[in-house]
């Protein structure tokens, strides 16, 4: 069973400069997820999907980042214009159901952001 | 708002040696507990979940958790590592009201052969 694709796997860019990060969840999963892990500290939510709906976006920073999955499948994370403590590594997370009440969320190898 | 605490930030141990990683958390609903693990230049991949029944539950690779609901406590265990535990160990709590899965802060574990 492939796993979830993350790319690009690292991306270098400047302060307000914008970047895109493309998720491809496994086959089938409902649910979707983008978490923030910033160096030093746990994953933190930014936004989930379900299906092609957005469930939860409360932690995302509306004002630069975006997130869309317009036909439930794949997904795209969008930062314009970037900030320095942007840098992070952005992991994408999919599960069949709601994956917070199974708990078993499949995430792929993450995209790690450096903002200069 | 929910929180999960991992006190202990780096752990150095020599193989054999018995592993205790604490968990505590904030919230006093009703929840859902799991630890998470990252070995070096993997993603992050379920290691043991809690749900209901048993406190004491058990995961892959020998690891096991006990969940005390007095102490709002997870705490996860290993009798004797290996040098392949090296890695980084991560809480996650759900408040099952509602339904955000909450990582701690992580704790890297390195073990010496």
């Amino acid at each position: 069973e492939a796993g979830v694709a993350q790319s690009p796997r690292y991306k270098i860019i400047e302060k307000r400069q914008s970047v895109a990060f493309w998720c491809n969840p496994i086959s089938g999963h409902a649910t979707l997820y983008w978490y923030q892990q910033i160096l030093g500290q746990g994953p933190k939510l930014l936004i989930q999907f379900q299906n092609n709906g957005v469930v939860d976006d409360s932690q995302l920073p509306k004002d630069r980042f975006s997130a869309e999955r317009l036909k439930g499948v794949d997904s795209t994370l969008k930062i314009q214009p970037a900030k320095l403590e942007d840098s992070a590594v952005y992991l994408c997370a999919s599960s069949p159901t709601s994956g917070a009440n199974t708990g078993e969320l499949f995430f792929g190898e993450g995209s790690r952001l450096t903002v200069l | 708002a929910q929180s999960v605490s991992q006190h202990n930030h780096h752990v150095i141990l020599s193989e054999a040696a018995s592993l205790e990683l604490g968990c505590n958390y904030s919230y006093g609903g009703t929840v859902n507990l799991f630890w998470y693990v990252q070995y070096p230049g993997q993603h992050l991949q379920l290691l043991l979940k809690y749900f209901s029944g048993d406190p004491l539950v058990k995961g892959i690779k020998g690891f096991e958790a006990e969940f005390i609901k007095s102490k709002f406590s997870f705490n996860l265990r290993k009798p004797s590592v290996q040098w392949s535990d090296t890695a980084e160990y991560f809480c996650a709590v759900n408040d099952v009201g509602f339904q955000k899965l909450v990582f701690g802060t992580g704790t890297r574990l390195l073990v010496s052969p």
